[in-house]
């Protein structure tokens, strides 16, 4: 069964450094998706990604970061300078075509952990 | 932000009796409801939909239930199987978006 794919599954970072988390959707989807949880809270949306373009992101989504899909199969989230208070899950997902009714498949997540 | 509300962070359920979790929203905007089952150290695993022109869907064991004017869902499980011990969240999306909104989750222990 096809289904997405995160690397790495652990990331420690230092505050103020540069991180990359790297994900592999499915294979035929074309709407990619970063959400992130912190410990103990809720799942949050960050970002949706279609045709090369943000189509939607939210608040949390602010200039420190940022997503591209480098090529065919990977999709990519950086954040730019990390703090402290970005240490969470991050969760990738994609789905077949745009809505929230479409099923979105999750990865099985990266843990940030900021130093 | 409590847009999804899932306020019981924990429920316990004997194996075979009937498992109801329950989610509250606020937005009237949200035309689409989806419970997701994550266990430890997996992604959130998609369970069960329902639209907002419906007040019913069943899938198997898994029914879920909306209440639109009392804005409320339930998912119900029967029977309870230790299987589906796992943490359940509520999520919720209006067609114009992609986003989903979730709510905190339950946790879900069924006991042998």
């Amino acid at each position: 069964e096809p289904e997405v794919t995160q690397t790495p599954s652990h990331q420690v970072t230092q505050m103020g450094q540069e991180v990359i988390l790297r994900c592999v959707p499915i294979s035929n989807h074309l709407y990619f998706y970063w959400y992130r949880q912190i410990l103990g809270q809720k799942v949050e949306f960050l970002v949706s990604f279609y045709n090369n373009e943000i189509s939607e992101k939210s608040e949390i989504f602010d200039d420190q970061f940022s997503v591209e899909r480098p090529d065919g199969s990977n999709f990519t989230l950086k954040i730019r300078s990390t703090k402290l208070e970005d240490s969470a899950m991050y969760f990738c997902a994609s789905s077949e075509a745009a809505g929230g009714y479409n099923e979105q498949f999750f990865g099985p997540g990266t843990r940030l952990t900021v130093l | 932000d409590q847009q999804v509300k899932q306020n019981s962070p924990s429920l316990s359920v004997q194996e075979g009796r009937i498992s109801i979790l329950n989610c509250d929203y606020t937005n009237s905007m949200f035309d689409y409801f989806l419970w997701y089952k994550k266990y430890p150290a997996e992604g959130p695993t998609f369970l069960i939909s329902i639209s907002s022109i419906k007040d019913k869907n069943e899938d198997g064991r898994f029914t879920v239930f909306l209440n639109k004017s009392a804005k409320h869902l339930s998912l119900h499980i029967v029977p309870s199987q230790p299987g589906d011990s796992a943490v359940y969240f509520c999520a919720a999306s209006h067609n114009a978006g992609n986003m989903l909104t979730f709510g905190g989750g339950t946790r879900l222990m069924v006991k042998p």
